[in-house]
């Protein structure tokens, strides 16, 4: 089946640097990824879309020059959490669809839970 | 506003005490509405997606079910292993690809 692979699945991070989070499709490609912030006993908030070779599209309150997405290749996305701040400790977890217009699954990475100190 | 309401939010049942589970929607037009299962700390694991009002799908002790306002997630005879946080999402016409998460049920099922 689809998998996708989210690393790291734990970092902790000092206030003001940055830290990069990997998504990969391991066995298909998507066309689309999507990552979403997870607070706890909340739900998955939808942060923004990518698409391969083009600007991600942004929810609205999401500051695209703080979390910066890249979405280089059909298997690979990167979120970039620049100058991280305690508020940005949270679970970030990436998705991927593939498929076609009636085949749209969609498979979650395992997320990646950021602490700030 | 496309939203998605998910009851109740906490669920305990003893091994064997068949429940149900609800998801209320209200979208602009349904492409699809999803059901996934998560465990503490990790990511959403696929169950099930229904397309039309009427359709129905199985697996294992969990059946789901949609009609044209919600879905329902039938658990009969839950395990221990059952219990997690069950998430349901739509894709609707007004949200392009993304889906809209609802905001889970946790089930905790006891031996």
């Amino acid at each position: 089946g689809a998998v996708v692979s989210q690393h790291p699945s734990r970092v902790i991070c000092k206030s003001g640097t940055s830290v990069k989070i990997e998504c990969r499709s391991l066995d298909f490609q998507a066309t689309t990824m999507f990552w979403y912030r997870q607070f706890p006993k909340q739900s998955l908030m939808l942060m923004a879309t990518s698409n391969e070779g083009s600007k991600a599209t942004y929810e609205q309150g999401v500051e695209k020059d703080k979390f910066l997405i890249n979405h280089a290749s059909l298997t690979l996305s990167t979120l970039t959490v620049t100058s991280a701040h305690p508020e940005d400790s949270s679970f970030y977890i990436c998705s991927a669809r593939m498929g076609g217009p009636m085949n749209y699954g969609y498979t979650f990475g395992s997320g990646t839970r950021l602490t700030v100190v | 506003e496309d939203q998605v309401t998910q009851s109740p939010e906490a669920l305990r049942l003893q091994e064997g005490e068949s429940s149900s589970l609800n998801c209320s929607y209200t979208v602009s037009g349904l492409r699809g509405l999803f059901w996934y299962r998560q465990d503490p700390g990790k990511g959403p694991e696929f169950l099930f997606t229904l397309y039309s009002a009427g359709e129905e799908k199985e697996k294992e002790r969990l059946k789901a079910t949609l009609t044209k306002k919600e879905s329902f997630l039938h658990i009969t005879a839950p395990k221990p292993e059952d219990s997690a946080t069950y998430l349901c999402a739509v894709q609707a016409d007004q949200a392009g690809t993304a889906l809209i998460f609802g905001k889970g049920t946790t089930l905790s099922v006891s031996s």
